[in-house]
């Protein structure tokens, strides 16, 4: 299958200060990548829908100001957690869809962030 | 809302298949039934998908019943890496490319 790498797999940082977590489509171009976050014991929860070349389109309940999303290119969308607080320590993955063969998703290994 | 029902935990001996149900009473013409499943701390791997015929890859069966209103997926010889949280999703392929997440059933493969 497709591969997709998110970079960092794991961040700590302090309270207020913002974190960019990076994820790429390694073998194929995404024309679609999505961002999901998931606590413990719970499922993923879809945050943003991101199209190369426009703007994010957010979830209800998802504070677009504070998730910023961007996907300048064909095989990277980034996510920044702005001012980031201990209620936002989660696990963020990312997933890519293929402009070719959009039947299939597929999802990064994922970013543990500790907010402290 | 997700729209699929699993059960929340299943047992299954090493060697033997492992069948996890999936009910999607709702679903629509247009909407695919979707498996992925997640192994502790990663991304969700994808399985299989299909509309109403039943699939079959080289991890696993899917048996989509005639009324499409559930679905087996069957891992045929369940090893110890195969303990995951198995995630049924249906997705109008058409329509939209967003998957959205149940509470997926836990599998636990035991020697």
């Amino acid at each position: 299958g497709a591969v997709v790498s998110q970079h960092p797999s794991w961040v700590i940082c302090k309270s207020g200060t913002s974190v960019k977590i990076e994820c790429r489509s390694l073998d194929f171009q995404a024309t679609t990548m999505f961002w999901y976050r998931q606590f413990p014991k719970q499922s993923l929860m879809l945050m943003a829908t991101s199209n190369e070349g426009s703007k994010a389109t957010y979830e209800q309940g998802v504070e677009k100001d504070k998730f910023l999303i961007n996907h300048a290119s064909l095989t990277l969308s980034t996510l920044t957690v702005t001012s980031a607080h201990p209620e936002d320590s989660s696990f963020y993955i990312c997933s890519a869809v293929s402009g070719r063969a959009r039947e299939t998703q597929y999802f990064g290994p994922g970013t543990r962030l500790l907010v402290l | 809302d997700a729209k699929t029902t699993q059960p929340p935990s299943m047992d299954c001996a090493e060697g033997r298949a492992a069948n996890l149900p999936c009910n999607h009473s709702t679903i629509s013409g247009n909407e695919y039934v979707y498996w992925y499943r997640q192994i502790h701390s990663q991304g969700p791997q994808y399985i299989i998908h299909g509309l109403k015929n039943n699939e079959t890859n080289e991890m696993a069966s899917l048996i989509i019943t005639e009324d499409r209103k559930s679905s087996t997926l069957i891992l045929p010889h369940a090893t110890l890496r195969d303990t995951a949280v198995y995630y049924c999703i249906v997705r109008d392929l058409y329509n939209t490319d967003k998957l959205i997440f149940g509470t997926g059933t836990r599998l636990q493969v035991f020697p």
